[in-house]
Parts: C-alpha cells; structure tokens; sequence
C-alpha cells in the first residue's frame, strides 16, 4: 500500500514569514495529491489538491508542487497570518480507493 | 446546510460493550469513509465505501465493522471495544476518492 511521509512535525514561524511543508509517498501510481487542514476541535477541510498531470498549483497564499520522479510534493504559505495555525496533513491516492495521509504537521504562526 | 453529522460527539465505554457510531451525510455522496486520528500517527483509514454495493477494508479494520444499507448512512460499529481503540474517529463523504473529502465533526471514544 501507499506511505505516506510528512515533515516537519512541527513548524513555528513568525507572522509575515513564509511555511514549507514537504511529503514522500511509495506508490509511483499515486496520481492525487490533497492538503488538509485540520483546525483545533474540528474536523480536516480542504485547502488544496494536485494531480500528477500538473507540477504546481496555487491559490491566493498558498501553493501545491508536486515532483513525480522524486515523488515528492510540498505545500507552501506564504505571508502566514495567525488563523494559518493549525495542522496540516498531505495525503496520496493510488489506483486503488484508499486515501493514506501523512502523520501531520502542527504549524504556529506566532504574533 | 451540506454537512456530514456523527452521533455521539463524545463517547466514554467499558471493555467489550458493543457501541455504534452513526455518520450521515446530506449531498448524496457516493463515497464514503471513517478515519481514527491518533497523536503521531495521523489519520488512518479504518473502512471505506465506493457505493451502497462496495465496501472495503482500509489500513486498520481490525475491531471494525460497517454497514451501508442507504447511501447517506454509514455507521461504525465495535462489536467488543478494547482500550486501543481509544481515539478520535472522524467521517467523511464525497463523490469520488479524488474529490473533496467533507469531514464530519468527530467523535472522541474512551474504551476503560
């Protein structure tokens, strides 16, 4: 099956200053790359998602690259605001119908 | 409103007594499926259903069985929880496994 590596565990950053989040996966079949954030007492919503047809994506201040030969892909924030605090998780689909989620990554814009 | 509900929000239990937790989703979603979110570990998928017709094992389905006799209900049932089973549970639904996956509030299970 697909795993899923996430880095870092944690991630402190000063208001204004950008946040890079970075994910491997296994399976070269993986072929949907989604971003999650999850914040405190709620359930994960959405904020992003690649496929592997495409190398980058972006909205508004943040940013999805995704690398198929290195099988990796990275989240970016820029100008991070305080409400960005929360945890962040990746996640890859093979062919299969199962979704393998990175481990998570608490991130804390600090004032 | 379109959202995905799971009863109860909290849930504390003895070692072996059977308990249900209902998840029901109103957007007609085809796909739908229970994770359980353990500190370090992430999210895990438990079991998933492509359809009324399909359902399948995720990562952790031991202890775990499900039901999908309607399209909007998909209920977790602990047929006789242990202690490892402590953690918080989340539902979701979409229409495919590549699409937007809408989480339900979560339920935090205590198994004594």
């Amino acid at each position: 099956g697909e795993n899923v590596e996430q880095h870092p565990s944690t991630l402190s950053v000063q208001e204004g200053d950008s946040a890079v989040i970075k994910c491997t996966y296994s399976d070269s079949a993986s072929n949907y790359f989604p971003w999650y954030k999850q914040e405190l007492g709620k359930g994960p919503q959405l904020i992003i998602d690649i496929r592997s047809n495409v190398g980058e994506k972006k909205d508004q201040r943040i940013a999805v690259t995704l690398n198929k030969t290195a099988k990796h892909f990275s989240l970016h924030i820029t100008e991070t605001q305080p409400e960005d605090s929360a945890v962040y998780f990746c996640a890859a689909i093979p062919n299969d119908y199962k979704l393998s989620f990175g481990a998570g990554t608490t991130v804390t814009v600090r004032a | 409103e379109a959202q995905v509900t799971q009863n109860p929000r909290y849930l504390i239990t003895v070692t072996g007594k059977k308990l249900t937790v209902t998840c029901s989703q109103n957007m007609n979603h085809e796909y739908m499926s229970w994770y359980r979110q353990d500190p370090g570990l992430g999210l895990r998928q438990i079991y998933y259903s492509m359809n009324v017709e399909v359902t399948d094992k995720g990562d952790v389905p031991e202890g775990y069985k499900v039901s999908r006799k309607e399209k909007r209900n998909f209920p977790l049932i602990l047929e006789s929880p242990s202690p490892n089973q402590t953690s918080l549970y989340f539902c979701a639904s979409s229409w495919t496994i590549t699409d937007t996956q809408y989480f339900g509030p979560g339920t935090r299970l205590t198994v004594l």
